[in-house]
């Protein structure tokens, strides 16, 4: 069965340097998404993005995030410069169409020092 | 207060019981979601339904749309159903996903 990819599964940053998380989503899919989940909390919405372009975005996704397809398969997210709240595990997610399951990565862990 | 609710946070039952886990909302939806994760972290969606009833294997899903409140149940529960249990809702003009904070179920032999 096919399956939402995310690398690395444990990404360890200096606070202040860039990162960049990848993301493989289902190759059918259209829709695409990054969650994060701080330990101990709930999953949080971070922004979907659709037909090349950010479709919806939440608070926290502010102007130290960002994110791209480069090419017909990866979807990345960017974190410019770290702080030490950003630290959490971050999901990418795809959908085949505006309400459709949704496909889970197994996440990559974040943790900036 | 939160969009979605879930009860109870924690559950532990012994092998073969029958487990329920109740879900509440308090917005407008088009599809409510149920997803499990595993101690290592991955999710996996086990329903979405917008309305009535869903079953797969010993998991079925209902939904009641107008009390706003969904129940996954777990028929002959097993130890390796012990997992975090997630609802989680589509608002009704959006794709994004709003979550519950999850039922932490532990299930002993």
């Amino acid at each position: 069965e096919p399956e939402v990819t995310q690398t690395p599964s444990h990404q360890v940053t200096q606070m202040g340097q860039e990162v960049i998380l990848r993301c493989v989503p289902i190759s059918n899919h259209l829709y695409f998404y990054w969650y994060r989940q701080i330990l101990g909390q709930k999953v949080e919405f971070l922004v979907s993005f659709y037909n090349n372009e950010i479709s919806e975005k939440s608070e926290i996704f502010d102007d130290q995030f960002s994110v791209e397809r480069p090419d017909g398969s990866n979807f990345t997210l960017k974190i410019r410069s770290t702080k030490l709240e950003d630290s959490a595990m971050y999901f990418c997610a795809s959908g085949r169409d505006e309400v459709s399951t949704q496909h889970f990565g197994d996440g990559t862990r974040l943790s900036i020092l | 207060k939160n969009e979605v609710e879930q009860s109870p946070q924690n559950l532990t039952a012994q092998e073969g019981e029958f487990i329920t886990i109740n879900c509440s909302y308090s917005v407008g939806i088009s599809a409510l979601h149920w997803l499990q994760q595993h101690p290592g972290g991955g999710i996996v969606s086990l329903f979405m339904l917008s309305s009535g009833k869903k079953k797969h294997g010993r998991l079925i899903a209902t939904i009641n749309i107008q009390e706003k409140h969904s129940s996954l149940h777990i028929t002959a529960s097993h130890p390796r159903d012990s997992a975090v249990y997630i609802c989680a809702v589509n608002g009704g003009a959006t794709n994004k996903l709003i979550f519950g904070t999850g039922t932490l179920l532990a299930v002993q032999p």
